[in-house]
């Protein structure tokens, strides 16, 4: 079936560096992709999604772009902010099932 | 409005008890959502329903009972829980119950069972 695979946490950085949390995956057809994050103690917020291949989704700073040949959407940021710590969330939209599928998350901490 | 709340924000029961989880929304969606997610792990599907029918029940245990009285509003019943059902509750909504389909969250349930 269906799957997300992300890259092990926690991601531990300095205020201003650059942000990669890797994404793949694993789909039979073409999913839309998402990534979420959680701070502590919330639900669940978008972030950005990409919904055919070659999009480059992006908000607040973050960038992915939905990679077909190499089954990724690698999440993106330049310079982080101490208030970017938070959990990250790849997910994936089975198109058989409508479900979504998500990676185990990525914890990121980031330090003044 | 592209809000999705849920009340309370918290709540501890006793495995006797019979409470609910209420979950809002006025975005006219028409698909909803329950999952759980425990700590440090990523939500788990529950439930979804579309234009107010249950379409699909992830083998979730008879003492979770969810209901959709209107399309703005989705309940998920509690009763006679186990300590391991403690988790955080999130309800979500999307346009349509499609791939393409964005899921919006709420900030969830936090639930206890003693």
């Amino acid at each position: 079936g269906d799957s997300v695979t992300q890259m092990e946490g926690p991601v531990t950085l300095s205020e201003e560096a650059f942000l990669t949390i890797n994404c793949t995956y694993t789909a039979t057809g073409y999913p839309s992709l998402f990534w979420y994050v959680q701070y502590p103690g919330e639900g669940l917020q978008l972030l950005l999604k990409a919904t055919k291949a070659d999009d480059k989704g992006s908000n607040k700073g973050f960038e992915a772009t939905y990679r077909k040949e190499t089954t990724s959407f690698h999440l993106e940021k330049g310079s982080v902010q101490v208030s970017d710590s938070a959990v990250y969330f790849c997910a994936l939209s089975d198109q058989g099932t409508d479900k979504l599928i998500f990676g185990t998350g990525t914890r990121l901490q980031v330090f003044p | 409005d592209t809000e999705v709340t849920q009340t309370p924000k918290h709540l501890v029961m006793g495995m006797t008890n019979k409470k609910s989880l209420k979950c809002e929304q006025h975005m006219g969606h028409r698909a909803m959502y329950w999952y759980k997610q425990k700590a440090k792990k990523p939500p788990e599907l529950m439930f979804v329903y579309s234009y107010e029918k249950l379409s699909i029940n992830e083998s979730v245990p008879s003492r979770f009972s969810p209901e959709c009285p209107n399309s703005s509003l989705l309940n998920l019943h509690l009763h006679a829980l186990q300590p391991e059902d403690s988790a955080l509750y999130l309800c979500a909504s999307s346009p349509e119950r499609g791939a393409t389909d964005t899921q919006y969250f709420g900030p969830g349930t936090r639930l206890t069972v003693l």
